[in-house]
């Protein structure tokens, strides 16, 4: 079955300064990735998602690209504030709408 | 609209004991979805469902079981609770077709004493 690695863990970083995550998967048949927030005690929110047959994607300040070569996918925020603070997880799936295959999360945290 | 709703938010149970915890959707979503939050594990699938009356296995559906009779709901049964299934449960649901996203549940913390 599909196995999503993700990096790093933990993350700390500047406010206004860049935050990158990393996630690589194994499955090449996978053609859905979403990247979900989740904030302490509250339940995941999808933020963006990338289909297979589009390399990158970005809304306001966070951009996901996706490298289906080499099967791998980046979450990017740019100039990051304190309300950036959460646990990212990287996901993905064979079947676009669900079966998702999860990360294992990284914690980022933003100080002022 | 509610969207995900699961019910109850916190459990305590003994080992042994069995439990169903709830969830329903108004969205009129055909795909629901269990997952279980471990620390430094993500989220892990239990059981799914394609529509009402169909369902199917995820990553770790041992100890649990599932049915769904109507579109709106999806009920997770524990036949018997161990100290391993201690977690967060989270339900989620997607309509499927052209729209991709889940919607999450508010989840259930559940300990198994």
């Amino acid at each position: 079955g599909e196995n999503v690695e993700q990096h790093p863990s933990t993350l700390s970083v500047q406010e206004g300064d860049s935050a990158v995550i990393k996630c690589t998967y194994s499955d090449s048949a996978s053609n859905y990735f979403p990247w979900y927030k989740q904030e302490l005690g509250k339940r995941p929110q999808l933020i963006i998602d990338i289909r297979s047959n589009v390399g990158e994607k970005k809304d306001q300040r966070i951009a996901v690209t996706l490298n289906k070569t080499a099967k791998h996918f980046s979450l990017h925020i740019t100039e990051t504030q304190p309300e950036d603070s959460a646990v990212y997880f990287c996901a993905a799936s064979t079947d676009s709408w669900g079966k998702l295959q999860f990360g294992a999360g990284t914690q980022v945290v933003v100080t002022p | 609209n509610a969207g995900v709703t699961q019910t109850p938010k916190f459990q305590v149970l003994k080992t042994g004991q069995s439990m169903t915890l709830q969830c329903a959707q108004d969205m009129n979503h055909e795909y629901m979805s269990w997952y279980r939050q471990d620390p430094g594990m993500g989220l892990r699938l239990i059981h799914y469902s394609v529509g009402a009356g169909i369902t199917d296995q995820g990553e770790v559906p041992n100890g649990y079981n599932v049915s769904r009779s109507t579109t709106e709901d999806f009920p997770l049964r524990l036949l018997s609770a161990a100290p391993s299934q201690t977690s967060v449960y989270f339900c989620a649901s997607s309509y499927g077709r052209t729209s991709y996203e889940q919607y999450f549940g508010p989840g259930t913390r559940l300990t198994v004493t």
